[in-house]
């Protein structure tokens, strides 16, 4: 597509459930980014992936968060075991590659609601 | 997580006065970019910044690469009603390497008509 493409845009989900968020980088974009924004906040960076290298996951706050990325392009960040501090919006963005001097443009992101 | 310090948080302004913004970081970035966010949508990017002292403009925009690669600003000249929202800005590629991209605090705009 033109653009990256997010999936849901909003999500509510009850304390204690699974959710899987779903991100179509722009095509040929190599490198793909998760970042997550609670109100009012700047980008808390999650983790980022390129090409086929291991991923940097230095940003996943504990190990209910695990993000995969199947054949080079869709990518999924999972969420098991939702807490209410968990609300807050997930953006990904993608870049042509990870060299420095690539720009990454952003999703329009999920807005994750956990009651 | 990690962030950078930007400046102002917040600011209310005329429309047509010209607005300033900076960020700073103790690390050492290769590349900045500066991003607008307006309510209930992505980032989109404004401006990006590759080398060290490099002055680059877009329109109405203006920003710089520090020379000590530690900072950047943000200039909007005579702004107008539409330039409202969140800046931030973004830092990626320091000396140990890492490729994620580290964004600042953000300030908001508002400008009065």
């Amino acid at each position: 597509g033109a653009g990256v493409s997010q999936s849901p845009s909003n999500k509510v989900t009850e304390k204690g459930k699974d959710v899987e968020l779903r991100c179509d980088p722009i095509s040929g974009h190599t490198a793909l980014y998760w970042y997550r924004q609670s109100l009012g906040q700047g980008l808390e960076f999650l983790i980022y992936f390129q090409g086929n290298s291991a991923p940097d996951k230095s940003g996943l706050p504990s190990d209910r968060f695990s993000a995969e990325r199947t054949g080079g392009s869709v990518s999924t960040l999972t969420i098991q075991r939702t807490q209410q501090e968990d609300s807050a919006v997930y953006l990904c963005a993608s870049s042509l590659g990870i060299y420095q001097g690539v720009e990454a443009f952003f999703g329009q992101g999920t807005r994750l609601t956990v009651v | 997580g990690q962030q950078l310090n930007q400046s102002p948080q917040s600011m209310f302004i005329q429309e047509g006065e010209d607005v300033s913004m900076n960020c700073t970081s103790s690390s050492i970035f290769n590349t900045w970019l500066w991003y607008k966010q307006d309510p209930g949508e992505g980032p989109v990017l404004l401006i990006a910044l590759y080398k060290a002292g490099e002055l680059t403009s877009n329109g109405r925009l203006t920003a710089q690469f520090g020379i000590t690669r530690k900072d950047s600003f943000l200039n909007i000249s005579a702004s107008i009603p539409s330039d409202v929202g969140i800046y931030f800005c973004a830092g990626q590629g320091s000396t140990s390497g890492t490729y994620k991209y580290i964004f600042g605090t953000g300030t908001r705009l508002k400008v009065l008509a």
